[in-house]
């Protein structure tokens, strides 16, 4: 399996307050990827990584940001939790050496907003 | 923008019985395309991925896919499955230069022994 973990596996927070999740790689890959999965819906992207600094929004960007200051983590925040954004969080790297590179994923995060 | 339409969206079958779950892609240029799998409670797994050449694609498990260009397809066949091919499994697009996948809803597989 590809070096991605995922912290923390699972959270429950209260609407209103700040969460971040954090996505670490051991595979020095340019690309990094959050996901969003719900039922109904698959996977929608949020946000994603091409490089230290270098992000851009997804799909499904509103409430939430990121952050890559180092090559081997992206960071995804949601400033303010809603109840909406219970879901299952998941990350995924590729080389991004052209684009036939598979992505691959981590375990996911849990996140419950209450 | 790609988009991706996965058909049939909850498939139970019996153990040895034959399995096509439909992909079909909305893009204007060419593409690559993937099936990834996700047994209950783990991450996204690879299951296989066309790029170019033969539009027949062997992945792991006894899983083979073709690409119909013409058709916009890429559906997912097995010949015979099994209880532990029990998973959801998701159809995703990207265009060649863009690192951007699109997937699909899913398609959840429950196999009776």
């Amino acid at each position: 399996d590809a070096g991605i973990t995922q912290s923390p596996r699972h959270k429950v927070t209260e609407t209103g307050t700040p969460v971040t999740l954090r996505c670490h790689q051991t595979e020095n890959h340019r690309y990094m990827y959050w996901y969003r999965q719900d039922p109904g819906h698959g996977l929608r992207l949020i946000h994603y990584s091409y490089g230290v600094k270098d992000t851009d929004k997804g799909e499904v960007s509103d409430g939430y940001s990121v952050s890559r200051s180092k090559t081997e983590d992206f960071l995804l925040t949601l400033e303010s939790a809603t109840s909406s954004q219970t879901s299952v969080y998941f990350c995924a790297i590729s080389p991004g050496q052209g684009s036939n590179q598979p992505q691959h994923f981590g375990d996911g995060t849990r996140l419950s907003i209450l | 923008a790609q988009s991706v339409s996965q058909h049939n969206h909850h498939v139970i079958l019996s153990e040895a019985a034959s399995l096509e779950l439909g992909c079909n892609y909305s893009y204007g240029g060419t593409v690559n395309l993937f099936w990834y799998v996700q047994y209950p409670g783990q991450h996204l797994q690879l299951l296989l991925k066309y790029f170019s050449g033969d539009p027949l694609v062997k992945g792991i498990k006894g899983f083979e896919a073709e690409f119909i260009k013409s058709k916009f397809s890429f559906n997912l066949r097995k010949p015979s499955v099994q209880w532990s091919d029990t998973a959801e499994y998701f159809c995703a697009v990207n265009g060649k230069g863009n690192n951007r996948l699109a997937f699909g809803k899913g398609n959840q597989v429950v196999v009776i022994p």
